[in-house]
């Protein structure tokens, strides 16, 4: 089975701290994204990325940036965290034209 | 605005009825996938569609993408307390794998 794997279930960072949040996933699939989920917004795509070193802006890339370095690793990067940043981030990967496989998500929260 | 809605937002029905959630959109969509949802956890793909008219089974649940490929349904027949959880419709466009996704349908069967 396909796997994603995000490195925190749950965190909890102050505001103005720099955050990483990391995923990585072991089927050598080419395209990855971050979303975030807010109750009543749904999910928006903060940004992605069809191939190594490459990124393109999502929906909603305002505050964030992100780096891929190695194929199966993609890194969201919180500059400045804000209270408004508090939501679920979800990673995802698949190959082109196919469904996403998700992993579990962080809940991270800004106080 | 939503380019793809879904309704309802909440559905609350008792073990072994039957449950109709809808997806629409003006817009055209190459194909169109269903996730579920449980909390705590990132969606996980159930079915993709690809061809206007199509429809899949899986199980209890029936998917059908509309002939126009703007729209979709899921219908659960005799539904079980493990259907419990978010019902996410998404489109993918022609060009590229970036997909969109709706707000979400909630849905609890109660036993």
């Amino acid at each position: 089975d396909v796997k994603v794997t995000q490195s925190s279930r749950y965190l909890v960072k102050r505001t103005g701290e720099k955050v990483f949040l990391e995923c990585v996933q072991d089927m050598d699939h080419e395209n990855m994204f971050w979303y975030r989920q807010d109750p009543g917004l749904g999910l928006r795509l903060i940004y992605f990325s069809y191939d190594v070193k490459m990124k393109e802006k999502g929906d909603i890339p305002e505050g964030y940036s992100v780096s891929r370095e190695k194929k199966e690793r993609f890194s969201l990067i919180l500059e400045s965290a804000s209270t408004n940043q508090t939501s679920m981030y979800l990673c995802a990967s698949s190959l082109t034209r196919a469904g996403y496989t998700f992993g579990s998500g962080t809940r991270l929260t800004v106080v | 605005t939503q380019l793809l809605e879904q309704s309802p937002q909440f559905l609350s029905i008792q073990e072994g009825e039957n449950l109709t959630v809808y997806c629409n959109s003006s817009s055209v969509f190459s194909s169109l996938q269903w996730y579920r949802q449980e909390p705590g956890e990132g969606p996980v793909l159930l079915v993709t569609v690809v061809t206007g008219g199509e429809v899949k089974k899986l199980k209890r649940l029936t998917f059908q993408f509309g002939d126009a490929r703007k729209d979709s349904s899921l219908h659960i027949t005799a539904a079980q307390p493990g259907d419990t959880g978010l019902y996410l419709c998404a489109g993918a466009r022609a060009a590229g794998n970036k997909l969109t996704f709706g707000g979400g349908t909630r849905v609890l069967v109660k036993p």
